[in-house]
């Protein structure tokens, strides 16, 4: 596609339901981010692949989050049990190697 | 890790004024880079400096790089209604796969 493409663009979790967070990068770029963007803040880093292979993942807040990139194209980012603190914006994006982020849309998730 | 500090946290000016936003870091930064975020909408890259004292312009935006690396400013021209949203400054800290650091922001309101 022309852009990063994230599904879904909404979702609403009950606290405690696991949820699974969709992206589609540009085609053939070799890196991918996830961000966690709350409300009135800047985006921050959860965590990165280059290509499948998971290289950081410094910024994931808990061992409830948990991302894979398994072909190195579409990548997941799940988060089990979830709770209110993790309503946010969780942003993807994706870049050739160490030049310009592209982002996708977001996905929005509420927990209630 | 490396921060980035933003300020001012809000600006609301006059259509037709001008607008400026600063970035701050205490450690050198090997390069930023900076982001528009329209309301409701997700980060666009707008450009990446990389070399000290470096100045780009990009119609009615002009874009610095301070002498020691520590700092970064956007001033706006003339400011439009098209102008409104999110300002970010980004640095991708040295990394050698661009992870980025976001700054908090400055939200920009321009009135008719």
């Amino acid at each position: 596609g022309a852009g990063v493409s994230q599904s879904p663009r909404y979702k609403v979790a009950k606290r405690g339901q696991d949820v699974a967070l969709r992206c589609d990068p540009i085609s053939g770029h070799v890196s991918l981010f996830w961000y966690q963007q709350a409300l009135g803040q800047g985006p921050e880093f959860l965590t990165y692949f280059q290509n499948e292979a998971q290289l950081d993942k410094s910024g994931l807040p808990s061992d409830r989050f948990f991302a894979e990139r398994p072909e190195g194209s579409v990548s997941t980012l799940k988060i089990q049990r979830t709770q209110q603190e993790d309503s946010a914006v969780y942003l993807c994006a994706s870049s050739r190697f160490n030049t310009e982020a592209f982002f996708g849309q977001g996905t929005r998730l509420t927990v209630v | 890790g490396q921060q980035v500090m933003q300020i001012p946290q809000y600006q609301h000016v006059q259509e037709g004024e001008d607008f400026t936003t600063y970035c701050n870091s205490s450690t050198t930064l090997s390069n930023i880079q900076w982001y528009k975020q329209r309301p409701g909408g997700h980060p666009v890259f707008l450009i990446q400096l990389v070399k000290s004292g470096e100045v780009k312009k990009q119609k009615r935006l002009t874009f610095q790089f301070g002498e020691a690396k520590k700092n970064s400013s956007l001033h706006i021209t003339a400011t439009q209604t098209t102008d409104v949203g999110t300002y970010f400054c980004a640095s991708a800290g040295g990394t050698s796969y661009g992870k980025l650091t976001f700054g908090q922001g400055t939200i920009l309101t321009v009135h008719p």
